[in-house]
């Protein structure tokens, strides 16, 4: 059975830190992507990650993977309140499993 | 395209009751997703479905749930009959095919009382 974890699972920084989200997950596939939802909506897709070393960049967030640590890391660069969100990440082993998610939240 | 369209929005239904799901996939896409949302449980993958035919539906709670694609563009997500356990937000989502994101409804928030 696939299982996909993340942590942390809760997370509060001030704005202007960095800090990194971790995804580890027990298959071998390479396919891996990022979300975000806020409270109360749907999952908005952020990044599609399809091979190993893949590494994509979007404002302040860049996710990367690594298939062979079977690792993702989404790092957040100088946090602004915007942010804030509950951000997913989810293996596509033939079918969609997705992480616990990582509650972000960032404080003036 | 306006995406993928789930109805209702909000269902509120009486214990022992029947609901059913809905939801329509973007055109084109020939994999679709069930997803159940609590806090406790986080987001469950229900059923998946490709070109069509059940793929995967371990994650199917019980017997009272069941799923069916009558076409290509349509999927139908059926409790009957209904427990306050089910509450939750269930989401579809649909993809182009394997190796592709996922795209998602906006939900369907079910209470049951």
């Amino acid at each position: 059975e696939l299982k996909v974890e993340q942590n942390p699972l809760f997370l509060s920084m001030q704005e202007g830190k960095n800090y990194t989200i971790y995804c580890n997950y027990s298959t071998t596939s390479d396919r891996l992507y990022w979300y975000r939802q806020d409270p109360g909506k749907s999952l908005e897709s952020l990044f599609v990650l399809l091979s190993n070393g893949a590494v994509k960049q979007e404002g302040r967030l860049m996710a990367s993977l690594d298939t062979k640590a079977r690792l993702s890391t989404l790092h957040i660069t100088a946090a602004v309140h915007d942010l804030s969100a509950t951000y997913f990440c989810a293996v596509d082993d033939k079918n969609f499993v997705f992480g616990p998610g990582t509650r972000l939240s960032v404080l003036p | 395209d306006a995406g993928v369209i789930q109805s209702p929005r909000h269902e509120v239904t009486e214990m022992g009751q029947e609901v059913t799901l809905r939801c329509k996939l973007i055109s084109g896409h020939n994999s679709l997703f069930w997803y159940r949302q609590t806090m406790m449980r986080g987001l469950e993958l229900l059923i998946y479905f490709n070109n069509n035919v059940p793929i995967d539906d371990s994650g199917m709670p019980e017997d009272r749930f069941s799923a069916k694609m009558p076409n290509a563009s349509f999927s139908t997500l059926k409790i009957q009959p209904s427990e306050p356990r089910d509450s939750a937000v269930y989401f579809c989502a649909s993809s182009p095919g394997w190796g592709t994101e996922a795209f998602f409804g906006q939900g369907t928030r079910l209470t049951v009382v």
